[in-house]
């Protein structure tokens, strides 16, 4: 069973450091690009990025570069998020999904989502 | 970079209802746009690929059309279950953007 388990809950004050996570199992990690979304609570989906494990090949959506960093591990079947510093409006869902195995295909798993507050 | 357009944002709708979503690109995307649907409290999850086929255990009373700008989501008859916010995502070039969503409510 392809399963994406995300870290949970993350509570930081502003300009503080954070790194999330999300680990695949149940399928061959390093074949499928891994994106991360982004939710503030109440509003919509936004794309941020996206990273291949096998060679960490990454991109970023242009509101989000320079602003985060997505990296994997693929000794432990894990893609990590993360932030130097944080603002209040980091607030928010953070979503990993797997992409399928066609660009044309879409996101086919995803994780519960963390949920990150930034907080002084 | 390629921008979505859903309409309506809010659609109030009965069970049994035929509902209709439309997703407009700011550019030729071909076929490749998806379709997900969210619930409250829960991770987005795939609905239609490849902007017409339906993802495996998806009801068939979801289909998807068009191609290039016009895209469309529609469900057949509406059941309870199918409360919830549907949103396009563009699956060519970088950013995969989002549209806004359309939130389906009673």
């Amino acid at each position: 069973e392809v399963q994406l388990v995300q870290s949970g809950v993350e509570v930081r004050k502003p300009g503080e450091s954070l790194k999330i996570s999300c680990q695949g199992s149940g399928y061959s990690f390093v074949k499928y690009w891994i994106s991360w979304v982004r939710q503030v609570p109440g509003k919509g989906l936004e794309w941020m990025g996206i990273i291949y494990p096998d060679d960490s090949d990454t991109r970023y959506s242009p509101s989000f570069q320079g602003q985060v960093t997505i990296s994997v591990d693929k000794s432990i079947n894990t893609a990590y998020l993360q932030w130097d510093s944080l603002r209040a409006s980091d607030t928010a869902i953070y979503y990993c999904a797997r992409r399928a195995v066609y660009s044309s295909q879409g996101s086919d798993y995803w994780g519960q989502g963390s949920l990150v507050i930034v907080s002084s | 970079d390629i921008q979505l357009t859903q309409s309506p944002s809010f659609l109030s709708a009965s069970v049994g209802d035929r509902v209709t979503i439309t997703c407009r690109a700011s550019q030729g995307i071909g076929s490749f746009l998806a379709w997900y649907q969210q619930k409250p409290g829960k991770a987005p999850s795939l609905l239609i690929h490849t902007a017409s086929t339906l993802q495996s255990g998806v009801p068939s009373r979801f289909s998807g059309s068009g191609s290039g700008t016009e895209f469309s989501l529609t469900i057949s008859s509406l059941q309870p279950e199918d409360f919830a916010t549907y949103y396009c995502q563009v699956l060519t070039g970088y950013p995969r953007t989002f549209g806004q969503g359309t939130k389906v409510e009673i």
